[in-house]
């Protein structure tokens, strides 16, 4: 079956540092990928998808993920972190056919 | 351009009791999804509605039965709840499976059962 790893539940970054979040899948077969972003008490916001076209993908807000398939990963970056970059981030799976597997969540946290 | 919206946003039940929630997918969506998302975990897939009939299920029992109304809403429906059933349950949705692939998310509905 398809997983996700997100390694790290909780990371922590001040303001203006760069914002890695790190999303590796289990798939022989390149799925498509996402990126959501949930506020408190709010449901998900895509932030950006990976559906087998440039493997370096921007989002809204300044973030980025690059697909390697050789690693299995597509982690999430972000140049320089604002305080409302704060929130829970997600990584979800797409297998062709099938419905999202999402990743246990990395909480954001921005320090001033 | 409405989103998908959900209904109620919180709501308080006993054990044993049913619950109703409900959904209405994005303008030109038609294709609905529920996942339950336990505090602190990801989202975990429930089942998907297109045309009017469930077309893929996760890993939950049949106390979680749905439904999708002609006009693509949609209804999740969870009898004899359980302390287990506390969570955010998100409608998601989407254009015809094997069509574009993003879900879109609605802001959930918080159900806490004593």
């Amino acid at each position: 079956a398809q997983s996700v790893t997100q390694l790290g539940s909780h990371v922590s970054v001040s303001e203006g540092a760069l914002v890695l979040l790190r999303c590796n899948y289990s798939s022989s077969v390149p799925p498509y990928l996402f990126w959501y972003v949930q506020y408190p008490n709010q449901g998900l916001q895509l932030l950006l998808k990976y559906t087998s076209a440039a493997t370096l993908v921007k989002g809204i807000n300044g973030f980025e993920a690059e697909f390697k398939k050789s690693e299995t990963s597509f982690h999430l970056t972000k140049p320089s972190a604002h305080m409302s970059d704060a929130a829970e981030y997600f990584c979800a799976v797409r297998p062709r056919g099938q419905n999202f597997v999402f990743g246990p969540g990395t909480r954001l946290s921005v320090l001033p | 351009d409405a989103g998908v919206t959900q209904s109620p946003t919180h709501l308080i039940k006993t054990r044993g009791q049913q619950v109703t929630l409900r959904c209405s997918p994005k303008s030109g969506h038609d294709t609905v999804s529920w996942y339950q998302q336990a505090l602190g975990q990801g989202p975990q897939f429930i089942f998907q509605y297109y045309e009017e009939e469930e077309r893929q299920r996760g890993n939950f029992p049949d106390r979680f039965s749905g439904h999708q109304f002609p006009n693509y809403s949609s209804e999740l429906n969870v009898n004899a709840l359980l302390l287990g059933d506390s969570a955010l349950y998100l409608c998601a949705s989407s254009l015809p499976p094997g069509t574009e692939e993003t879900q879109y998310f609605g802001p959930g509905t918080r159900l806490l059962v004593l």
